[in-house]
């Protein structure tokens, strides 16, 4: 069964307005998260290390205060995708790693659309 | 630089063909290689792990650090094999970086 829930998973919204993306581990803590974006037909591209009670880590060329993340739980991280405008319309996925060694899980993805 | 390539977008097989899925690498370090699929409408999921050395789907791949390759194999092809692959490699820092992916398609 699923180890992720993200939520929601279909946004559309206008410009100018700001979206909440939640991504919540299931079953386990994670003190790791992570948040990618995938453009259409193109690969996942690492945005950002969730640390539960911490900063989050962010890629280069990735705006810190456009991407607002927050991770206040050791089951809860999200993303605020602040003042949207179309060009940051993509698919957004997070993922968590269950622990030790273990692999990353994913969530199933956030489409967002700014209009 | 950490680098994953996958070179071939798109690869089309007939039902029951062997299948080859390229992945190629770049890390200074002891990698961890992953595969990753992405069935149509569904999240990603891990297919395979190179420490695991174990086989999935009918699915097997070896790391091989002279030629720095870490490619997806499967002798016979089936039609729910079609779907979206990832290579990727774990850093030190447990990030994921990922290969552009190569997208199977298994026709009857």
């Amino acid at each position: 069964g699923a180890v992720v829930s993200q939520h929601p998973s279909w946004v559309i919204c206008k410009s100018g307005t700001s979206v909440k993306i939640e991504c919540r581990s299931l079953d386990f803590q994670a003190t790791t998260m992570f948040w990618y974006r995938q453009f259409p037909k193109q690969s996942l591209m690492l945005m950002a290390t969730s640390n539960e009670g911490s900063k989050a880590t962010y890629e280069q060329g990735v705006e810190k205060d456009k991407f607002l993340i927050n991770h206040a739980s050791l089951t809860l991280s999200t993303l605020t995708v602040t003042s949207a405008h179309p060009e940051d319309s993509s698919f957004y996925i997070c993922s968590v790693i269950a622990g030790g060694n273990q692999p990353q899980h994913f969530g199933d993805g956030t489409r967002l659309s700014i209009l | 630089a950490q680098r994953v390539t996958q070179p071939e977008k798109l690869l089309s097989v007939f039902k029951g063909a062997p299948v080859e899925l390229k992945c190629n690498y770049s890390y200074s370090g002891s990698p961890e290689l992953f595969w990753y699929v992405q069935y149509s409408r569904q999240r990603l999921q891990l297919l395979l792990r190179h420490i695991s050395r174990e086989s999935i789907k009918g699915f097997t791949a070896d790391l091989n650090k002279g030629e720095t390759s870490f490619h997806l194999k499967k002798p016979f092809a089936q039609e729910e094999d079609s779907a979206m692959y990832y290579c990727a490699l774990r850093s030190q820092t447990d990030k994921l970086i990922f290969g552009t992916g190569t997208r199977l398609q298994v026709f009857p």
